[in-house]
């Protein structure tokens, strides 16, 4: 079946820093990728996907990088702040079908 | 334009009593999706809806759980005989089409099941 996992249920990173957040996938079908972030309370929020053509992908202050040989996913936050502590989800997609399969979550923690 | 809603925000109910969950998309989407979260996990997939094909039901957990969709508009999810471990957040997404679009989700429904 479908495996989304991520290598780091918690990560604290100091205001100011880079964070990087991990997702492993097991599907070499996955066609398509997305991270959200989600508050406390809230639905998770889009930030950023990417698609299999792809290796990189940038948006505003994110980065997300698409290894495929690996199927490994990972998002990077540059100069974190306090507003991005939140958990983030990876999620994909297969070209064979609609389901969107989520990882557990990392929980970010920004320390002022 | 509004974004998905979602009613209501909180519900209780005794085990054994059936609840009803409103999901209302993004006018224009296609595509609707329910998912269970429990606490401090990822999101479980439910089922979802795609124009006016047959739904994916692949990922109800049994038959207590079921769902409809009128047309491209307002989704109900229904659990029946409501057991303690239906108690979650149950999030709905809309999203343009199914399958590789970016799904736009609503504030969810926590159940609670006493």
């Amino acid at each position: 079946g479908e495996s989304v996992g991520l290598h780091l249920p918690t990560l604290s990173v100091q205001e100011g820093d880079n964070s990087i957040i991990n997702c492993a996938y097991s599907n070499s079908a996955s066609d398509y990728f997305i991270w959200y972030k989600q508050e406390s309370g809230k639905g998770p929020q889009f930030i950023i996907d990417i698609r299999s053509n792809m290796d990189k992908r940038q948006g505003q202050r994110v980065t997300v990088l698409l290894n495929k040989t690996v199927k490994h996913l990972s998002l990077q936050i540059a100069a974190t702040q306090p507003g991005d502590s939140a958990v983030y989800f990876c999620a994909e997609t297969p070209n064979t079908g609609n389901q969107f399969y989520f990882g557990t979550g990392t929980s970010l923690t920004v320390i002022p | 334009g509004a974004g998905v809603s979602q009613s209501p925000s909180n519900k209780v109910t005794e085990k054994g009593k059936d609840v009803e969950l409103r999901c209302d998309p993004i006018s224009g989407h296609t595509a609707l999706y329910w998912y269970r979260q429990r606490l401090g996990q990822g999101l479980e997939f439910l089922i979802y809806f795609q124009g006016n094909s047959a739904p994916d039901k692949s990922g109800l957990p049994s038959d207590r759980f079921s769902a409809e969709r009128t047309g491209e508009s307002v989704s109900t999810l229904t659990i029946q005989r409501t057991q303690q471990e239906d108690s979650a957040v149950y999030l709905c997404a809309s999203s343009f089409l199914a399958g590789a679009y970016e799904q736009y989700f609503g504030p969810g429904t926590r159940l609670t099941v006493t």
